[in-house]
């Protein structure tokens, strides 16, 4: 374990349903991120938080909603998703300004049928 | 966008042997950071070196850094079959921590 836990690890959904991914960090760390993994591409930054602020958006669709209520704990909502939204999610968290490395989750693979 | 761009996307090399995997980028970095990934699993970071860092050692692992060709090559020595993996470079730029990927290289070590 890493430190950083991610549920569920597989998820199949319809275009229709509501569903949300958690992740969860005790590391004390201060910034937590959502990166989406597709085949081929590289790892998309999605959402950063720090402090529980949301400090960057990187121009993500609106039925992907994140939330933080707290600075151990990252949620992203998912609602009316598209087959192409099929991917790994990863959740990271960091310390920032220490140089330090990222601690990813082991992610959820999402499937949209 | 892409930062960081591996060379080569994939290497097949033979257990014991070395394994040198290459990363480029465009801007200027604060540091830059190599991970692994494990089929379907999440990223484990490896090893980190600094803009005013030239090399850094960590086991079999050695990281150079060449910021005037803006590059920086991963060396794993005496491979093992358990090595295998895909391995990402990923740069911080600017204030914040922000980290950008390269596509990642796949390695796979035949034992």
């Amino acid at each position: 374990e890493t430190g950083v836990t991610q549920t569920p690890r597989h998820l199949v959904m319809g275009m229709t349903n509501k569903k949300s991914l958690k992740c969860e960090q005790h590391l004390g760390h201060n910034a937590m991120y959502w990166y989406k993994q597709s085949a081929k591409k590289p790892l998309e930054l999605m959402f950063v938080y720090n402090f529980k602020e949301q400090t960057e958006n990187n121009s993500v669709p609106s039925r992907f909603s994140p939330e933080c209520p707290n600075s151990s704990h990252l949620f992203l909502h998912l609602h009316t998703l598209q087959p192409e939204d099929s991917a790994l999610y990863l959740c990271a968290s960091s310390q920032t300004g220490q140089g330090s490395g990222y601690t990813f989750g082991s992610g959820t693979r999402l499937t949209v049928v | 966008s892409q930062q960081g761009e591996e060379d080569p996307q994939a290497l097949s090399i033979q257990e014991g042997e070395n394994a040198t995997m290459n990363c480029s980028y465009k801007t200027s970095i604060n540091n830059l950071q190599w991970y692994r990934q494990n089929s379907g699993r999440g990223l484990v970071h490896l090893i980190l070196i600094r803009s005013n860092e030239r090399e850094k050692h960590s086991g079999r692992l050695r990281v150079t850094l060449d910021t005037s060709k803006k590059s920086s090559s991963l060396l794993i020595t005496a491979s093992r079959a358990a090595d295998t993996a895909s391995y990402f470079c990923a740069t911080v730029t600017g204030a914040n921590s922000k980290l950008t990927f390269g596509k990642g290289i796949t390695l796979s070590v035949r034992p």
